[in-house]
């Protein structure tokens, strides 16, 4: 079972370049969500979806943006990256029920660089 | 506003050495509470989820315990292999998009 992978694992991108990060999982979670994690900022929430063809924006969506075409993919594009988008990007996933809690599984990472 | 903090941001242990790390939280009704743990260039990886006051969660050196204000990870007799950070965070209810609301974790140091 890999659970939730991503691609690319590192990637130095130059400043206005398009850039879209992969997602996939395969746990038939319904919800899925992007982080940046940043140093001093802790883990923060860029968009998320709970059901594939629906998405919504997170605390920092400003210059991202995500689709939701199907159960197991949740793909982040950059459209013109910037220099303050260099962070650690983590893809998550969870089997979300409104009535109770529900932890959420990481994927392994990308870390962007842009210069 | 809804958030977390951990204490200590960083803890060095002697192997065997027992400590508590802490959560503190602010949330409008906890629909859950939930502890990470981090490794250097990893994704955090889950370990407990919390859902009410008095409950509590162990796994092997590892004992979660929740209040109305805070949870503790209670590390009993560590190894060095339980070096790592730890990331607690938080889900309120009436969130309809499922967010978690992270501390910005605890450095455990375990040296032999």
């Amino acid at each position: 079972i890999a659970g939730i992978t991503q691609a690319p694992t590192s990637q130095i991108l130059a400043a206005g370049r398009r850039m879209t990060l992969r997602c996939t999982q395969d746990m038939r979670h319904n919800a899925m969500y992007w982080y940046r994690q940043d140093l001093g900022l802790g883990l923060r929430l860029i968009h998320y979806s709970n059901t594939a063809g629906t998405t919504g924006k997170g605390e920092v969506p400003d210059g991202y943006s995500v689709s939701r075409a199907n159960t197991d993919d949740f793909p982040l594009t950059l459209a013109s990256a910037v220099p303050s988008q260099t962070s650690v990007y983590f893809c998550a996933s969870s089997d979300f029920n409104l009535n109770r809690g529900n932890e959420q599984f990481f994927g392994p990472g990308t870390r962007l660089t842009v210069l | 506003e809804d958030q977390v903090t951990q204490s200590p941001e960083a803890l060095r242990l002697q192997e065997g050495e027992s400590s508590s790390l802490n959560c503190s939280y602010t949330v409008s009704g906890l629909r859950g509470l939930f502890w990470y743990r981090q490794d250097p260039g990893k994704g955090p990886e889950f370990l407990f989820t919390l859902y009410s006051a008095g409950e509590e969660k162990e796994k092997e050196r590892l004992k979660a315990t929740l209040t109305k204000k805070e949870s503790f990870l209670h590390i009993t007799a560590p190894k060095p292999e339980d070096s790592a950070t730890y990331l607690c965070a938080v889900q309120a209810r009436g969130s309809t998009l499922g967010r978690l609301y992270f501390g910005r974790g605890t450095q455990l140091t375990v040296w032999p």
